[in-house]
């Protein structure tokens, strides 16, 4: 147990549907991470948060909504989804200590969410 | 531009040979690098880090990296493998200024043999 908790584990919905995700950790971290991880791909970073505030946005698709509302949680709200979305989804959190060149925190990883879209 | 590589998508060993998994990296400024191993459907677990220091550093299950700057690479290692180390391997990299990104390799299957 990483102190990253994932829910749901699996998770399959229509094309036409809107389910969500969620991620909490107990670390007492300041930054969350959502990835996507499909076969045979790196791994593709798509949300960052510090401190409740987005600091990243990887060029991801609008279907694709992030929520955080303390530094605790990560949501991550999926609408109008397409097949090629579907993949093991994994947040992670670290603590950050800033700009002054001192990130070496390594990230905690939940379980990941299994979505498949039909 | 950051980045990772790890050339092998597969490594093969039998069990209680040494085993070695290759990651290249290419950051701006010093590097702080990281290696995972994920095992079936399940997410990534902490192996070890090189921050600064002892360029061979030691991490969990016995694994450790050579972190070689001028060839700019952080092997991992192990000197005696095990048929439970089968698993995906994924090296990472964090750049020292820009702290909100982890820069991950496509992953290396391990494949121990009895």
């Amino acid at each position: 147990e990483t102190g990253v908790t994932q829910t749901p584990r699996h998770l399959v919905m229509g094309m036409t549907n809107k389910k969500s995700l969620k991620c909490e950790q107990h670390l007492g971290h300041n930054a969350m991470y959502w990835y996507k991880q499909s076969a045979k791909k790196p791994l593709e970073l798509m949300f960052v948060y510090n401190f409740k505030e987005q600091t990243e946005n990887n060029s991801v698709p609008s279907r694709f909504s992030p929520e955080c509302p303390n530094s605790s949680h990560l949501f991550l709200h999926l609408h109008t989804l397409q097949p090629e979305d579907s993949a093991l989804y994994l947040c992670a959190s670290s603590q950050d200590r800033g700009s002054a060149g001192l990130g070496g925190t390594e990230a905690f990883f939940g379980q990941g969410t299994r979505l498949t879209v039909v | 531009a950051q980045s990772v590589a790890q050339p092998e998508d597969q490594v093969n060993v039998a069990e209680g040979n040494p085993l070695t998994v290759k990651c290249t990296y290419s950051v701006s400024g010093n590097p702080y690098l990281f290696w995972y191993v994920q095992y079936p459907n399940r997410g990534l677990q902490f192996l070890l880090k090189y921050i600064t220091g002892d360029n061979l550093v030691k991490g969990s299950y016995g694994f450790e990296a050579e972190f070689n700057k001028s060839q700019t690479s952080f092997h991992l290692k192990k000197p005696s493998a095990l048929v439970s180390d089968s698993a995906l391997y994924f090296c990472a990299v964090r750049p020292q200024y820009n702290f909100n990104k982890f820069y991950f390799g496509s992953g290396t299957k391990l494949n121990v043999k009895p």
